[in-house]
């Protein structure tokens, strides 16, 4: 049971290209999320899939998309990367149960943007 | 909308000392929960507050949710050196998890 995976774990990149962040959990969750985390402004919300087939914005969307490919998967897309999206991002789930719910995160992924 | 403003941003404290974060939201929370990230790591579950004035312990460790379910604080009691990393509170309102930006604490051996 590896909980919630994410890849690549480092990467850099050029102004402009593009990338995808991968994310996969085996928990069964229904609700998956991306963050990013900056220096002093926490865990910011970029995109959450509430259930297979549906995805939301978050607080921060802007430069990103994502694709809930099945139950199992989230990906995050940088279609055109800036240097302001140089960040920790972080994949999680969670399930919404009536006894409360716990969101799971995986280790993060280290981007830079040169 | 909804925000939760977490303080101090950092604390560094010598080991033996204690420590408290504070975390409050502009609108009433169903819950809270507290989670710990190590340098390096990723945010981690501590511990969950459903009700109002509700006080949990971990060890070292005093959680309280406030009467009106708006704050909530984390007591950290003779702090260890374990007991380094960014500490986050993270309001929940139906189902979306609010976070706060996080303390930063440094024990100093």
């Amino acid at each position: 049971n590896a909980g919630v995976t994410q890849t690549p774990k480092f990467q850099v990149l050029k102004t402009g290209q593009s990338m995808t962040l991968q994310c996969a959990q085996d928990m069964n969750h229904n609700s998956m999320y991306w963050y990013r985390q900056d220096p002093g402004m926490g865990l910011r919300l970029i995109y959450y899939s509430a259930s297979e087939g549906t995805t939301d914005k978050g607080e921060v969307p802007n430069g990103y998309n994502v694709s809930r490919l099945n139950k199992r998967e989230f990906s995050l897309r940088l279609e055109s990367a800036a240097p302001s999206q140089t960040s920790v991002y972080f994949c999680a789930s969670s399930e919404w149960l009536a006894s409360g719910n716990t969101i799971y995160f995986g280790e993060g992924s280290w981007l830079t943007v040169v | 909308g909804q925000q939760v403003m977490q303080i101090p941003q950092y604390q560094h404290v010598q080991e033996g000392e204690d420590f408290t974060t504070y975390c409050n939201s502009s609108t009433t929370l169903s819950n809270i929960q507290w989670y710990k990230q190590r340098p390096g790591g990723h945010p981690v579950f501590l511990i969950q507050l459903v009700k109002s004035g509700e006080v949990k312990k971990q060890k070292r460790l005093t959680f309280q949710f406030g009467e009106a379910k708006k704050n909530s604080s984390l007591h950290i009691t003779a702090t260890q050196t374990t007991d380094v990393g960014t500490y986050f509170c993270a309001g929940i309102t139906g189902n979306q998890f609010y976070f706060g930006t996080g303390t930063s604490l440094t024990v100093i051996p």
